[in-house]
């Protein structure tokens, strides 16, 4: 199947910035999405950049898209503690099924 | 909106025992999923279906059982508990297949 490849931890300082890297192996991927997930609790939804976009902006959030080297990223402005969670990104290999591959995770630790 | 709802949260079985995760959601979704989140696995496909009497099977869907009667349920079921199979079970719903998926909050399963 296919293959997202995530880095496992990250800690950064509150009010620094933070970026969450990703690779896929899928170059058909359509739609690519960061999830959050705090401790005991589902996933959320951040933010979903569309495979012929390059850039998307969110208020903190930016996400880059680099489908030549299929490199995704997800870049907090201004990290907070309530920041702190597990990243997950996810791509959506098939058009019309929307059947998600995740990476493993990042878990993000913001330090005060 | 109550979004994507799972029951029961938390569950303990024994080796052999059968049961079913409930997942209902009350968007009209035409998608749901379910994915089982291992640790350091990030979350894999069991099952899923893209409409009423539709299902389909996912990246690891040997011992689950799922049927979709109706538009808001699709219920998850474990025909013969293994130990293999605890885990933490999410039930996702996406509109479309091009629609981003909208999860639960989880059940915990241990399989003693």
């Amino acid at each position: 199947g296919e293959d997202v490849e995530q880095s496992l931890f990250l800690s950064v300082r509150e009010g620094d910035s933070s970026v969450i890297n990703c690779t896929y192996t899928d170059s058909s991927s359509t739609y690519l999405y960061w999830y959050k997930q705090e401790p005991g609790a589902g996933l959320q939804l951040l933010t979903y950049i569309f495979s012929n976009m390059d850039m998307k902006q969110d208020q903190r959030l930016t996400v880059l898209l680099n489908k030549k080297d299929k490199h995704l990223s997800l870049r907090i402005a201004d990290t907070q503690t309530g920041d702190s969670a597990i990243y997950f990104c996810a791509e959506a290999p098939q058009t019309g099924a929307n059947n998600l591959f995740f990476g493993t995770g990042t878990r993000l630790t913001v330090i005060p | 909106n109550a979004g994507v709802t799972q029951t029961p949260k938390f569950q303990v079985l024994k080796t052999g025992q059968s049961m079913t995760l409930q997942c209902a959601q009350d968007m009209n979704h035409e998608y749901m999923s379910w994915y089982r989140q291992d640790p350091g696995m990030g979350l894999r496909l069991i099952h899923y279906s893209v409409g009423a009497g539709i299902t389909d099977q996912g990246e690891v869907p040997n011992g689950y059982n799922v049927s979709r009667s109706t538009t808001e349920d699709f219920p998850l079921r474990l025909l013969s508990a293994a130990p293999s199979q605890t885990s933490v079970y999410f039930c996702a719903s996406s509109l479309s297949g091009d629609q981003p998926q909208h999860f639960g909050d989880g059940t915990r399963l241990s399989i003693l």
